[in-house]
């Protein structure tokens, strides 16, 4: 199972929108809606902000958002906050009933 | 306080097995799956299988099927996951997450166990 793929990093400015994408397979993001997301400061356990391709767990920001077309899932965080800057992973359950991840994004808030 | 607490880090030589553990609290044990997931230095995380607390059955990633196995103790809410014939790309962060039945994703993680194989 190939990782999924997601820039290796983006750069925002605060206040501003930045979107990540994850691309994966017809065997995984196009196949179920079972797409998470998870903001991993370093040396801090990975925390998910989106479960289930656009659902946000119980106290996580709504400025977490995310959307999927196709293969390809989108996480958009808005007004960008400096707390912001960290990796964002993105997940997925397979037709193999495992679970594939992509290789993180790494944020900076300019 | 709901956490999953890990074992301390390991270090071993090619060909060994190496066990780590991951102590549930704070929940209801039985309630949900626990996932392992490792990580390399560059490479994203990788998912190794997971167990059902509940009869203990198992479901592992192809590629490590044969070399990993994951037990559970439910007396002491522990969950062990062993990886034998070690190699040094097997030099990571291991890591325990709690699995949300029905819903694919990972709600509470471990602090996750460095595992060096060096010879």
């Amino acid at each position: 199972q190939s990782a999924l793929t997601q820039p290796a990093s983006v750069s925002e400015s605060p206040g501003q929108s930045v979107t990540i994408s994850c691309t994966g397979t017809s065997n995984d993001v196009g196949r179920f809606n079972s797409v998470s997301w998870y903001q991993h400061h370093p040396g801090k356990a990975p925390k998910v902000i989106i479960y289930g391709v656009n659902n946000r767990p119980s106290g996580v920001s709504d400025r977490f958002s995310a959307s999927k077309s196709g293969n390809t899932a989108s996480l958009t965080i808005s007004g960008l906050l400096p707390e912001d800057e960290a990796d964002y992973l993105c997940s997925s359950y397979t037709s193999n009933s495992s679970w594939v991840f992509g290789r993180g994004t790494k944020l900076t808030v300019l | 306080q709901v956490q999953l607490v890990q074992s301390g880090a390991e270090e071993r030589r090619p060909g060994a097995s190496v066990v780590l553990s991951c102590m549930a609290s704070g929940y209801t044990f039985n309630d949900y799956y626990i996932h392992w997931v490792r990580q390399t230095p560059g490479q994203g995380p990788e998912w190794l299988g997971l167990i059902n607390p509940t009869g203990g059955s198992t479901n592992y990633a192809q590629k490590f099927r044969g070399r990993v196995s994951m037990t559970r103790d439910t007396s002491t809410t522990t969950v062990y996951m062993e990886l034998s014939s070690l190699r040094s790309e097997d030099t990571a962060v291991y890591s325990c997450a709690r699995g949300v039945r029905g819903l694919h994703y990972f709600d509470l993680w471990g602090q996750g166990t460095l595992v060096i194989v060096s010879s």
